[in-house]
């Protein structure tokens, strides 16, 4: 099936640890983002690439990391430098830059203990 | 940046009783997408609008384009159990950073 697959769907970090969520898709789509969506509330973009080995940092990228080295692949880093990072995080994708459904994954929970 | 705002923030009708969201934006929209994400899900792609005053159908969700471009709303008519969610508005942009959601319209609905 043509998807979006995220992993781990449950994530449980001590704090000061590092946790990279993995996004693959094979809908050969371009464009990828990573989203956190917290309890009750709306999408906030964390990063975005357009094409590999290239992305850019969207609106709340302090204490986040990630890589585009290949166009099926688009790891999120959760780094100790993120202050909350107890959220639902969602990988999508788009077929392109400009106008086009976004296709989302089925998310990550990470709790910080 | 750009933004569309969501009213209400949460909505709760009974079955059968209507249902609508509106979103609104201070500036010019190119073209508006709704998404509904279930209970525990992820948003789900329902539609675009992209011309002014256009008004599309989905079984009992209507979804509108406002003449001026800068709102929009998706009413649905005779809610049942199973439309339970949030819905989303957003604002796809030119490029894949500027798209913006609103915080979306949680609708809950009992039997």
């Amino acid at each position: 099936d043509g998807g979006i697959t995220q992993s781990p769907k449950y994530l449980f970090r001590k704090e000061g640890q590092n946790v990279t969520l993995s996004c693959e898709q094979n809908l050969n789509h371009d464009a990828m983002y990573w989203y956190r969506q917290d309890p009750g509330q709306g999408l906030r973009l964390i990063y975005y690439s357009q094409i590999v080995n290239d992305f850019q940092k969207g609106d709340i990228a302090e204490g986040y990391s990630v890589s585009r080295e290949k166009k099926e692949s688009f790891p999120l880093t959760v780094t100790s430098a993120q202050k909350n990072p107890t959220a639902f995080y969602l990988c999508a994708s788009s077929p392109r830059t400009s106008g086009n459904t976004i296709y989302f994954g089925e998310g990550s929970w990470l709790t910080v203990v | 940046g750009q933004q569309v705002m969501q009213i209400p923030q949460y909505q709760h009708v009974q079955e059968g009783e209507d249902f609508t969201t509106y979103c609104n934006s201070s500036t010019t929209l190119s073209n508006i997408q709704w998404y509904k994400q279930r209970p525990g899900g992820h948003p789900v792609f329902l539609i675009q609008l992209v011309k002014s005053g256009e008004v599309k159908k989905q079984k009992r969700l209507t979804f509108q384009f406002g003449e001026a471009k800068k709102n929009s709303s998706l009413h649905i008519t005779a809610t049942q159990t199973t439309d339970v969610g949030t819905y989303f508005c957003a604002r796809v942009g030119t490029n894949a950073g500027k798209s913006t959601f609103g915080d979306g319209t949680t609708l809950t609905v009992k039997p």
